[in-house]
């Protein structure tokens, strides 16, 4: 199975709140997990990534969780500021075989001042 | 640095007209990518190259897409005839070598086909 699917569809947090977006994925070859934001009529960056030998990273104000067993991983964002109002992306990637990187749906997150 | 350059921007056609979309990559990388990316879904890829070689055109529709890599640099993907179901936006990315290495897109074409 090649999906990955991302929850909620839309979200809207607070100013200063914290925004949090889930993925699930099947294909335990999957083995690169990176976040991509995207703003209108730009195309897709990567925020931040995680491999499954760790549980957690973060960066400034988003972390990535996780869970290896559960085969699902979490994008947080703290503290989140209206300047984090963008569509974000969960995507997965083998680094064996063909690599081909598979997005999740996509959450529209708005953050209200 | 300029990032990867995708022209035109927008594009509006009738149906079972041609059309065609240009991509340059970041200069240096080897990898270029082609995705489709419907509304409210995520990027879906179409092909990808390394260099001048189409090394994974398993999702291009070849009934009616069609892409080049001339010289390994930039890049066309065409659509003839167009369909309705065609319309969405047509994102590029390249990538320094290898598909493990971090992909940086374009702002992609809006395609609309009446």
């Amino acid at each position: 199975q090649q999906q990955v699917k991302q929850s909620p569809q839309s979200l809207i947090v607070q100013k200063g709140g914290i925004s949090i977006i889930n993925c699930a994925y099947e294909n335990t070859a999957f083995d690169y997990f990176p976040w991509y934001q995207q703003f209108p009529g730009k195309g897709p960056a990567l925020l931040i990534a995680i491999r499954p030998d760790v549980s957690e990273k973060k960066e400034g104000r988003f972390t990535i969780s996780f869970n290896k067993s559960a085969k699902q991983f979490s994008l947080h964002i703290m503290d989140s500021q209206p300047g984090d109002s963008a569509t974000y992306f969960c995507a997965a990637r083998s680094l064996q075989g063909a690599q081909k990187l598979v997005f999740g749906q996509g959450t529209r997150l708005t953050i209200n001042p | 640095e300029a990032g990867v350059v995708q022209s035109p921007r927008y594009k509006i056609i009738e149906k079972k007209q041609p059309v065609a979309f240009w991509c340059n990559p970041i200069s240096g990388h080897n990898t270029l990518y082609w995705y489709l990316q419907n509304l409210g879904q995520g990027p879906e890829l179409l092909i990808r190259y390394e260099n001048e070689e189409a090394v994974d055109d398993s999702q291009l529709p070849k009934d009616r897409f069609s892409a080049e890599r001339l010289k390994g640099v930039d890049s066309t993907l065409k659509i003839q005839p167009a369909e309705l179901g065609d319309s969405a936006v047509y994102l590029c990315a390249s990538s320094l070598l290898a598909p493990g290495d971090e992909q940086f897109f374009g702002p992609g074409t809006r395609l609309t086909v009446l």
